[in-house]
């Protein structure tokens, strides 16, 4: 299984909501990452995640907050978001830390009311 | 400063080779560069990496000079699917470990 998924697919949220974007793999890999991506954009790294704990934040906003609650699921808990956070978030996973080689779930798009 | 360069849009015909270059200044001495393809509402997709001279697979080779200022994706014979948004991804050196993915360039293949 060489496939990362992703749920939900698409999310509208106000900005008092509180939600969550689920990412899972199952291919052993030991790195999962979090993306944001605007529109026509290349994806921007926000956090790093080596075996369970997380080892890279891009100085991302408290209203964004990641969980790894073990080596297969990556969280990304919303809330009191913006509507500037509206984007595309991918998941992504890789064997090792900032591998080149990564895979990416086909993402969520979110909208922020 | 840690910078990429590619063309932001590319155009081509069903059955042309397309060659498309990334500018990369500073990378890290002892790493991969990577480009990936990304199709409209999904993730970007892992096409090939090189250390350095010439790679080759099933879907492109990528051309790396003895610099490694550059490189350059070539796609042979391209069909309509062929259009997308094609990243290169490098890690800067300096202590700057982070890949950082290029603009990106649009290619529209025509028939």
């Amino acid at each position: 299984d060489t496939e990362v998924t992703q749920t939900p697919k698409h999310l509208v949220m106000g900005m008092t909501n509180k939600k969550s974007l689920k990412c899972e793999q199952h291919m052993g890999h030991r790195a999962m990452y979090w993306y944001k991506q605007k529109a026509k954009k290349p994806p921007e790294l926000m956090f790093v995640y080596s075996y369970e704990k997380l080892s890279i934040n891009e100085s991302v906003p408290s209203r964004f907050s990641p969980e790894c609650p073990n080596s297969s699921l990556l969280n990304l808990h919303l809330h009191a978001l913006q509507p500037e956070d509206s984007a595309l978030y991918l998941c992504a996973s890789s064997q090792e830390e900032l591998d080149n080689e990564q895979f990416f779930g086909p993402g969520t798009r979110l909208t922020v009311l | 400063l840690a910078k990429t360069t590619q063309p932001i849009s590319m155009d081509s015909y069903e059955g042309q080779e397309v060659n498309i270059t990334c500018s990369h200044n500073n990378i890290a001495t002892n790493d991969y560069i990577t480009w990936y393809q990304q199709f409209p509402s999904q993730g970007p997709r892992f096409i090939i990496q090189g250390y350095k001279t010439k790679v080759t697979n099933e879907v492109a080779s990528l051309f790396i000079p003895a610099d490694r200022k550059s490189s350059t994706l070539s796609l042979p014979r391209v069909s309509l699917s062929d259009t997308a948004v094609y990243y290169c991804l490098v890690r800067f050196s300096g202590g700057y470990n982070k890949l950082i993915f290029g603009a990106g360039t649009r290619l529209a293949v025509h028939p």
